[in-house]
Protein backbone atom coordinates (compact mmCIF):
# COMPACT_ATOMS: atom_id res chain seq x y z
CA UNK A 1 0.00 0.00 0.00
CA UNK A 2 0.79 3.49 -0.32
CA UNK A 3 1.00 4.48 3.89
CA UNK A 4 1.43 2.57 6.78
CA UNK A 5 -2.12 0.66 7.92
CA UNK A 6 -3.60 -0.38 11.14
CA UNK A 7 -6.09 -2.41 11.76
CA UNK A 8 -8.64 -2.29 13.13
CA UNK A 9 -9.43 1.16 12.94
CA UNK A 10 -11.69 0.87 16.39
CA UNK A 11 -11.70 -1.57 19.31
CA UNK A 12 -13.70 -1.71 21.78
CA UNK A 13 -13.10 -4.59 24.54
CA UNK A 14 -13.77 -4.97 28.33
CA UNK A 15 -11.48 -4.94 31.20
CA UNK A 16 -9.23 -8.12 30.98
CA UNK A 17 -9.70 -8.83 27.67
CA UNK A 18 -6.88 -9.41 25.51
CA UNK A 19 -6.35 -7.60 22.27
CA UNK A 20 -4.54 -7.40 19.36
CA UNK A 21 -3.43 -4.67 16.77
CA UNK A 22 -1.74 -4.70 13.32
CA UNK A 23 0.53 -2.37 11.64
CA UNK A 24 1.28 -2.83 7.94
CA UNK A 25 4.06 -0.57 7.74
CA UNK A 26 5.45 1.13 3.97
CA UNK A 27 6.93 -1.67 1.90
CA UNK A 28 10.88 -1.64 2.18
CA UNK A 29 11.02 0.13 5.35
CA UNK A 30 13.26 -1.48 8.21
CA UNK A 31 12.13 0.78 10.90
CA UNK A 32 8.99 0.22 12.75
CA UNK A 33 7.58 1.76 15.94
CA UNK A 34 4.89 1.92 18.34
CA UNK A 35 3.37 4.53 19.73
CA UNK A 36 0.50 5.30 22.30
CA UNK A 37 -1.83 8.83 22.36
CA UNK A 38 -4.01 9.70 25.15
CA UNK A 39 -6.47 12.53 24.69
CA UNK A 40 -4.69 15.88 23.99
CA UNK A 41 -1.14 14.45 24.55
CA UNK A 42 1.77 13.47 22.26
CA UNK A 43 2.79 10.21 20.83
CA UNK A 44 4.27 8.55 23.29
CA UNK A 45 6.88 5.77 22.36
CA UNK A 46 6.12 2.32 23.09
CA UNK A 47 9.07 -0.04 21.60
CA UNK A 48 11.20 0.15 18.27
CA UNK A 49 11.91 -2.47 15.39
CA UNK A 50 14.90 -2.72 13.06
CA UNK A 51 13.95 -5.21 10.65
CA UNK A 52 12.53 -8.30 13.20
CA UNK A 53 14.45 -7.84 16.37
CA UNK A 54 13.12 -4.77 19.27
CA UNK A 55 16.06 -2.94 19.19
CA UNK A 56 14.16 -0.37 22.04
CA UNK A 57 11.69 -1.68 24.24
CA UNK A 58 12.02 0.85 27.18
CA UNK A 59 8.88 2.72 26.48
CA UNK A 60 6.36 -0.90 27.02
CA UNK A 61 4.82 0.13 30.41
CA UNK A 62 4.26 -3.13 31.84
CA UNK A 63 4.66 -7.11 30.73
CA UNK A 64 0.93 -6.60 29.83
CA UNK A 65 2.26 -5.19 26.55
CA UNK A 66 4.33 -6.89 24.11
CA UNK A 67 5.10 -6.93 20.32
CA UNK A 68 6.22 -8.74 17.81
CA UNK A 69 7.62 -8.37 13.86
CA UNK A 70 8.31 -12.18 12.75
CA UNK A 71 8.86 -11.49 9.12
CA UNK A 72 10.47 -7.54 9.34
CA UNK A 73 7.50 -6.71 8.10
CA UNK A 74 3.52 -6.51 9.92
CA UNK A 75 3.90 -6.11 13.27
CA UNK A 76 1.12 -6.72 15.72
CA UNK A 77 0.91 -5.54 19.63
CA UNK A 78 -0.38 -7.26 21.92
CA UNK A 79 -2.13 -6.47 25.16
CA UNK A 80 -2.85 -8.69 27.96
CA UNK A 81 -5.57 -8.29 30.38
CA UNK A 82 -6.46 -5.24 28.95
CA UNK A 83 -7.61 -2.07 31.65
CA UNK A 84 -8.98 1.21 31.49
CA UNK A 85 -6.25 2.89 31.63
CA UNK A 86 -5.15 1.12 28.31
CA UNK A 87 -7.55 3.27 26.26
CA UNK A 88 -5.80 5.48 23.85
CA UNK A 89 -4.92 5.62 20.05
CA UNK A 90 -2.25 3.45 19.09
CA UNK A 91 -0.24 4.29 16.11
CA UNK A 92 2.42 2.55 13.95
CA UNK A 93 4.89 4.31 12.33
CA UNK A 94 7.61 3.00 9.42
CA UNK A 95 10.77 4.46 8.52
CA UNK A 96 13.16 3.45 6.25
CA UNK A 97 17.23 3.17 6.76
CA UNK A 98 18.86 6.41 7.78
CA UNK A 99 17.98 9.14 9.90
CA UNK A 100 14.79 10.93 9.12
CA UNK A 101 11.24 11.27 8.72
CA UNK A 102 8.68 8.27 10.20
CA UNK A 103 5.15 7.86 8.09
CA UNK A 104 2.95 7.54 10.79
CA UNK A 105 -0.68 5.40 10.23
CA UNK A 106 -4.05 6.96 11.67
CA UNK A 107 -3.90 4.82 14.14
CA UNK A 108 -6.33 2.47 16.25
CA UNK A 109 -8.27 3.66 18.80
CA UNK A 110 -9.00 1.39 21.61
CA UNK A 111 -11.49 1.71 24.51
CA UNK A 112 -11.21 -0.37 27.53
CA UNK A 113 -14.99 -1.05 29.26
CA UNK B 1 10.22 13.27 33.39
CA UNK B 2 8.68 15.26 30.69
CA UNK B 3 12.10 16.06 28.29
CA UNK B 4 10.29 18.18 25.70
CA UNK B 5 8.43 20.98 26.89
CA UNK B 6 5.75 22.61 24.35
CA UNK B 7 3.71 25.69 24.71
CA UNK B 8 1.47 27.31 24.11
CA UNK B 9 -1.22 24.57 24.45
CA UNK B 10 -3.47 26.01 22.17
CA UNK B 11 -3.05 29.55 19.50
CA UNK B 12 -5.88 31.42 17.88
CA UNK B 13 -4.42 33.34 14.99
CA UNK B 14 -6.26 35.68 12.46
CA UNK B 15 -5.69 34.17 8.54
CA UNK B 16 -2.60 35.97 6.97
CA UNK B 17 -0.81 36.49 10.85
CA UNK B 18 2.36 34.53 12.54
CA UNK B 19 1.78 31.68 14.18
CA UNK B 20 4.93 31.22 16.92
CA UNK B 21 5.13 27.43 19.24
CA UNK B 22 7.80 27.15 21.24
CA UNK B 23 9.65 24.38 22.79
CA UNK B 24 12.03 23.50 25.42
CA UNK B 25 14.18 20.03 25.77
CA UNK B 26 16.49 19.38 28.75
CA UNK B 27 18.83 15.72 27.08
CA UNK B 28 21.42 17.31 25.11
CA UNK B 29 22.13 14.12 23.67
CA UNK B 30 19.16 15.36 21.45
CA UNK B 31 20.15 15.87 18.23
CA UNK B 32 17.21 15.63 15.30
CA UNK B 33 14.42 18.34 16.38
CA UNK B 34 11.09 17.87 13.78
CA UNK B 35 7.61 19.05 14.02
CA UNK B 36 4.90 17.33 13.53
CA UNK B 37 1.08 18.33 12.44
CA UNK B 38 -1.62 16.57 12.91
CA UNK B 39 -5.09 16.95 11.86
CA UNK B 40 -7.99 14.91 13.67
CA UNK B 41 -8.48 11.33 12.93
CA UNK B 42 -5.55 11.24 11.62
CA UNK B 43 -1.79 10.36 12.51
CA UNK B 44 1.21 12.91 12.49
CA UNK B 45 2.56 13.95 9.17
CA UNK B 46 6.07 15.22 9.03
CA UNK B 47 6.42 19.01 8.42
CA UNK B 48 9.98 20.11 8.83
CA UNK B 49 12.79 19.19 10.61
CA UNK B 50 16.38 20.27 11.64
CA UNK B 51 19.55 19.27 13.36
CA UNK B 52 21.62 21.39 15.71
CA UNK B 53 24.71 22.66 13.10
CA UNK B 54 21.76 25.01 11.67
CA UNK B 55 20.16 27.67 13.86
CA UNK B 56 17.34 28.38 11.50
CA UNK B 57 15.97 26.46 8.53
CA UNK B 58 12.73 27.27 6.49
CA UNK B 59 10.72 25.39 3.82
CA UNK B 60 8.13 27.65 2.36
CA UNK B 61 5.57 29.17 4.92
CA UNK B 62 7.20 27.47 7.43
CA UNK B 63 10.92 28.21 9.70
CA UNK B 64 12.16 26.58 12.25
CA UNK B 65 14.76 28.34 14.79
CA UNK B 66 16.87 26.79 16.71
CA UNK B 67 18.99 28.21 19.85
CA UNK B 68 21.38 25.08 21.39
CA UNK B 69 22.31 26.87 23.88
CA UNK B 70 19.13 27.67 25.26
CA UNK B 71 17.91 24.36 24.49
CA UNK B 72 15.09 26.13 22.67
CA UNK B 73 13.63 25.54 19.03
CA UNK B 74 10.87 27.48 17.76
CA UNK B 75 7.95 26.80 14.86
CA UNK B 76 6.94 30.20 12.84
CA UNK B 77 3.92 29.62 10.57
CA UNK B 78 4.55 32.90 8.13
CA UNK B 79 0.62 33.76 6.49
CA UNK B 80 -0.92 31.64 8.28
CA UNK B 81 -4.17 29.93 6.95
CA UNK B 82 -7.12 28.39 7.41
CA UNK B 83 -5.89 24.96 6.30
CA UNK B 84 -3.49 25.38 8.85
CA UNK B 85 -5.83 24.76 11.58
CA UNK B 86 -4.28 21.43 13.14
CA UNK B 87 -1.93 20.10 16.04
CA UNK B 88 1.48 20.68 16.20
CA UNK B 89 3.86 18.59 17.78
CA UNK B 90 7.67 19.51 18.37
CA UNK B 91 9.63 16.64 19.28
CA UNK B 92 13.19 15.47 19.61
CA UNK B 93 15.51 11.85 19.00
CA UNK B 94 18.92 10.64 19.23
CA UNK B 95 21.33 9.24 17.01
CA UNK B 96 20.16 12.00 14.28
CA UNK B 97 17.19 10.71 14.14
CA UNK B 98 17.72 7.18 14.48
CA UNK B 99 16.12 7.38 17.92
CA UNK B 100 12.49 6.49 19.36
CA UNK B 101 11.20 10.30 19.10
CA UNK B 102 10.05 12.12 21.95
CA UNK B 103 7.22 14.31 21.14
CA UNK B 104 5.78 17.71 22.91
CA UNK B 105 2.49 17.45 24.56
CA UNK B 106 1.14 19.89 21.18
CA UNK B 107 -0.20 22.95 20.31
CA UNK B 108 -3.86 23.38 18.58
CA UNK B 109 -3.59 25.57 16.41
CA UNK B 110 -6.63 27.37 14.84
CA UNK B 111 -6.66 29.86 12.10
CA UNK B 112 -9.63 32.26 11.95
CA UNK B 113 -10.50 33.34 8.90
Amino acid sequence: GAGVSQTPSNKVTEKGKYVELRCDPISGHTALYWYRQSLGQGPEFLIYFQGTGAADDSGLPNDRFFAVRPEGSVSTLKIQRTERGDSAVYLCASGGQGAGELFFGEGSRLTVL
Amino acid sequence: QQQVKQSPQSLIVQKGGISIINCAYENTAFDYFPWYQQFPGKGPALLIAIRPDVSEKKEGRFTISFNKSAKQFSLHIMDSQPGDSATYFCAASRDTGRRALTFGSGTRLQVQP
